[in-house]
């Protein structure tokens, strides 16, 4: 079963920061957050990975809580191109499979 | 641009039928996976293998076997497709040691009739 709870689906307005929670409680010290996306009809792109620090990249931010306990991902100026389904998965180490949930519809609106 | 590649994008099958699903990855990767896709359901592991020869069983095996004879492909196989294993079909790579994840392909959409 996957380890992380997200909402279903969210909004957001172009040009504006999307924030996409992320609870994984029962993470443990080994495991790394990841973060995909699945725009319609493609296969799964991978974003970004943390343990605990704050991690930037080109596409996204990933804040992690003190306590690993939550995340989230920041998408600093959505477009509509940013339309997707987001997943957040827990994995450990770098040889741990990738154990996707149902993820977050994300809906980037004009 | 290093890709997964899989060699149908749609496919249609009759109930009974050997089925061969086929992934080719051109980024010497060690580790290759096959994933089924369904709503509601998200993404689910059938099998993965970390070597030439090597297979393991994911989370949902029963139905399926797979062939890697070379290091760049990995086969999915439904011995006797049933309507129950109309999905999308999606294989991943990722190098042996790795914290970027896996590197997907586009799917393949299987309908069994």
């Amino acid at each position: 079963d996957a380890k992380t709870t997200q909402p279903p689906s969210m909004d957001c307005a172009e040009g504006r920061a999307a924030n996409l929670p992320c609870n994984h409680s029962t993470i443990s010290g080994n495991e790394y957050v990841y973060w995909y996306r699945q725009i319609h009809s493609q296969g799964p792109q991978y974003i970004i990975h943390g343990l605990k620090n704050n991690e930037t990249n080109e596409m996204a931010s990933l804040i992690i809580t003190e306590d690993r306990k939550s995340s989230t991902l920041i998408l600093p100026h959505a477009t509509l191109r940013d339309t997707a389904v987001y997943y957040c998965i827990v994995r450990y180490g770098s040889q741990g499979n990738l154990i996707f949930g149902k993820g977050t519809k994300l809906s980037v609106k004009p | 641009d290093v890709k997964v590649t899989q060699s149908s994008r749609y496919l249609v099958k009759r109930t009974g039928e050997k089925v061969f699903l086929e992934c080719v990855q051109d980024m010497d990767h060690e580790n290759m996976f096959w994933y089924r896709q369904d709503p509601g359901l998200g993404l689910r592991l059938i099998y993965f293998s970390y070597d030439v020869k090597m297979k393991e069983k994911g989370d949902i095996p029963e139905g399926y076997s797979v062939s890697r004879e070379k290091k760049e492909r990995f086969s999915l196989i439904l011995e006797s497709a049933s309507t129950n294993q109309t999905s999308m079909y999606l294989c991943a790579s990722s190098p042996a040691r790795n914290n970027y994840g896996y590197t997907f392909g586009s799917g393949t959409r299987l309908t069994v009739v």
